[in-house]
């Protein structure tokens, strides 16, 4: 199983928008709603942030969206604050009944 | 609170096996189903196998599949990896976390432990 291909690194000023994009195949998140995106600084455990393509964990700030078109699902924070500099994780349930990750991307705030 | 501490981690030789150990706490572990999570030095996350809350089902990624084995002791809160015939590209830090919903696979982890690290020298 391949992982899903994210983009490497991702800026913005604070204030400003991204968009964090994570593409598979129809073996996983084009076929399954069961896509998730963790937030991982430094040296710490992977922190869940979007649930089931979409969907906020109690105490995740609403700055944090998901949303998925076709095999392609995707992260939006609004607002950027320089604590949301991290790494962040997409993944998806996949056909084999495995978990794939993708590669992660490397969020700055400038 | 929901925690989860893994054990068992060390610095072994290439082809020696290690077993590790996860213990959960503050909410009902029999219910939900667990997995384990690795991350070698200055990669990404690489998922490895999960195993349902009764402990009826398992399932592992190819990397390991055959290597590894996983399982769980419901009285005890506490999930296993064992770790068989290691190579050097099985050093990482080894991360259990539970899955976010109750008495199904749904393939997200909400909790995670602060892993332990398995060195392998070869």
């Amino acid at each position: 199983q391949s992982a899903l291909t994210q983009p490497a690194s991702v800026s913005g000023s604070p204030g400003q928008s991204i968009t964090i994009s994570c593409t598979g195949t129809s073996s996983d998140i084009g076929g399954y709603n069961s896509v998730f995106w963790y937030q991982q600084h430094p040296g710490k455990a992977p922190k869940l942030m979007i649930y089931e393509v979409k969907n906020r964990p109690s105490g995740v700030s609403n700055r944090f969206s998901g949303s998925k078109s076709g095999n392609t699902a995707s992260l939006t924070i609004s607002g950027l604050q320089a604590d949301d500099e991290a790494d962040y994780y997409c993944s998806s349930y996949t056909t084999s009944r495995t978990l794939v990750f993708g590669g992660g991307t490397k969020l700055t705030v400038l | 609170q929901v925690q989860l501490v893994e054990s068992g981690g060390g610095v072994v030789q290439a082809g020696t096996s290690l077993s590790l150990s996860c213990v959960a706490s503050g909410f009902t572990f029999s219910t939900y189903s667990m997995h384990w999570v690795r991350q070698a030095p200055g990669k990404g996350l690489e998922w490895v196998a999960v195993i349902s809350y009764d402990g009826g089902k398992k399932y592992y990624a190819d990397s390991v599949r055959g290597r590894f084995t996983i399982s769980r002791d419901n009285s005890k809160n506490t999930m296993y990896l064992q770790v068989n015939s290691l190579r050097a590209d099985d050093t990482a830090v080894y991360y259990c976390a539970k899955e976010w919903g109750s008495q199904g696979l749904y393939y997200g982890m909400d909790v995670w432990g602060q892993g332990t690290t398995v060195t392998v020298s070869s």
